[in-house]
């Protein structure tokens, strides 16, 4: 099964919003609202920051925030910061294969 | 605090065989589900396995059936064992904890990575 589908890159100027989409199927993020986004900065592992879609893990502003609307869910970071700049990942519990990522988007806060 | 360390990593021929490690603490190991995921260099990330907290153990297709997973709870560890490398088994290979104890939830904690590299 293919990986979730991101676009390669987004940016945005300090202070502005920049949504990135995260395409899949009714195999997974149009039949299941477990849609998780991870944030990785350089050499670094994966850090949570959202689950269940929407859901923030304790410590991550509420600058990033999550969406869905059948095959198709986003991740939105408002008010950018130079420290936001990383790839970000989305993920998606899969009826086929358990889990399913997608392939990444970096994020350049220009 | 939750932490996870992974050990186990090195390089290995094609064809050859690898066990991972990962110590966990800060939480009730007994209590939980784990998985293993991998990074390709400069690629995305790929989920491995799961394992229940109980021995019930969930793999992806496309590790061909060449991967066992396991734990020992007496220790607090979780493992992964490689069979029939190849090359494109070369990755990072994190431990993670879900967030609850179902193991399909959002991983919550990694770990920071043991790599495998798989060539001749």
């Amino acid at each position: 099964q293919s990986a979730l589908t991101q676009p390669p890159s987004a940016s945005g100027s300090p202070g502005q919003s920049v949504t990135i989409s995260c395409t899949g199927s009714d195999s997974d993020i149009g039949s299941y609202s477990y849609v998780s986004w991870f944030q990785q900065l350089p050499d670094k592992a994966p850090k949570l920051i959202l689950f269940e879609v929407n859901k923030r893990p304790t410590g991550v502003p509420d600058r990033f925030s999550g969406s869905k609307s059948g095959q198709t869910a986003s991740l939105t970071v408002s008010g950018l910061r130079a420290e936001d700049e990383a790839v970000y990942y989305c993920c998606s519990y899969a009826r086929v294969n358990n889990f399913l990522f997608g392939n990444g988007t970096k994020v350049t806060v220009l | 605090d939750v932490q996870l360390l992974e050990s186990g990593g090195g390089s290995v021929q094609p064809g050859g065989s690898l066990t991972l490690s990962c110590v966990a603490s800060g939480f009730t190991f007994d209590n939980h589900a784990m998985a293993w995921v991998r990074q390709a260099p400069g690629r995305g990330l790929e989920w491995v396995s799961s394992i229940s907290s109980g021995t019930i153990t969930y793999y992806a297709d496309s590790m061909g059936g060449r991967f066992t997973i396991s734990r020992d709870t007496s220790k607090g560890m979780l493992f992964l064992h490689l069979n029939s490398l190849r090359a494109d088994d070369t990755a990072i290979y994190y431990c993670s904890k879900p967030r609850t104890n179902w193991p399909f939830d959002a991983f919550e904690t990694w770990g920071r990575g043991t790599l495998v590299t798989v060539s001749s």
